[in-house]
């Protein structure tokens, strides 16, 4: 099956600095790609859609400016937490439909733990 | 707007026994519905995927059932084994929700014991 990762896959940062997130699709393109927020005990909640070459399409709630989505190539995506604080301390984690999946299954990527101090 | 439940937060079954989880919305069909698995600090896996013009959907020890009637899909682990253990997700997709996006339950966190 497709794969999709992520980097890093956990990181420790002080309030107020910025962290960058990766995610890519290893063996498929994706032109589309979906950024989740997890807390623990709760189910994944749909930050933003990153399109690529376009802007990112963000959920209600979400702060545009705070969580910068970049699409740069077919297979790569980035989330960056700007100014991060305590409460963004969560797990973030990348998806994209995989082309080739006549059943818009998604291919999730393992995950970023994010611990902002 | 629309709400998924899933039926409780945890199963705890014993091993061999047929696990059932739950997967209830409100308000409009989806066009399709998902179930994946995540296992403790890793992103979800897709197991199946029904249509809302399926009955049933089968993967070796999985099943899948789809009732719009009941606006309920259930999850069937047969011959559980403790390796089964995890949390598994529903994912409705609503035409018109954009391309391939998907809105999860709070999953069910199954405990297949020895």
């Amino acid at each position: 099956g497709a794969v999709v990762s992520q980097h890093p896959s956990w990181v420790i940062c002080k309030s107020g600095t910025s962290v960058k997130i990766e995610c890519r699709s290893l063996d498929f393109q994706a032109t589309t790609m979906f950024w989740y927020r997890q807390f623990p005990k709760q189910s994944l909640m749909l930050m933003a859609t990153s399109n690529e070459g376009s802007k990112a399409t963000y959920e209600q709630g979400v702060e545009k400016d705070k969580f910068l989505i970049n699409h740069a190539s077919l297979t790569l995506s980035t989330l960056t937490v700007t100014s991060a604080h305590p409460e963004d301390s969560s797990f973030y984690i990348c998806s994209a439909p995989s082309a080739s999946s006549s059943y818009n299954e998604q291919f999730f990527g393992p995950g970023t733990r994010l611990t902002v101090l | 707007s629309q709400k998924i439940e899933q039926n409780s937060e945890a199963l705890n079954i014993q091993e061999g026994k047929t696990a059932t989880l739950t997967c209830n919305y409100t308000n409009y069909s989806p066009a399709y519905l998902q179930w994946y698995r995540q296992d403790p600090g890793r992103g979800p896996v897709f197991l199946l995927l029904i249509r809302e013009n399926e009955k049933e959907k089968r993967k070796e020890r999985l099943k899948v059932t789809f009732d719009t009637t009941l606006k309920q899909s259930l999850f069937h682990i047969t011959a559980s084994q403790p390796a089964d253990s995890a949390t598994y997700l529903c994912a409705p997709s609503y035409s018109g929700a954009g391309s391939y996006q998907l809105t999860f339950g709070k999953g069910t966190k199954l405990s297949v014991i020895p």
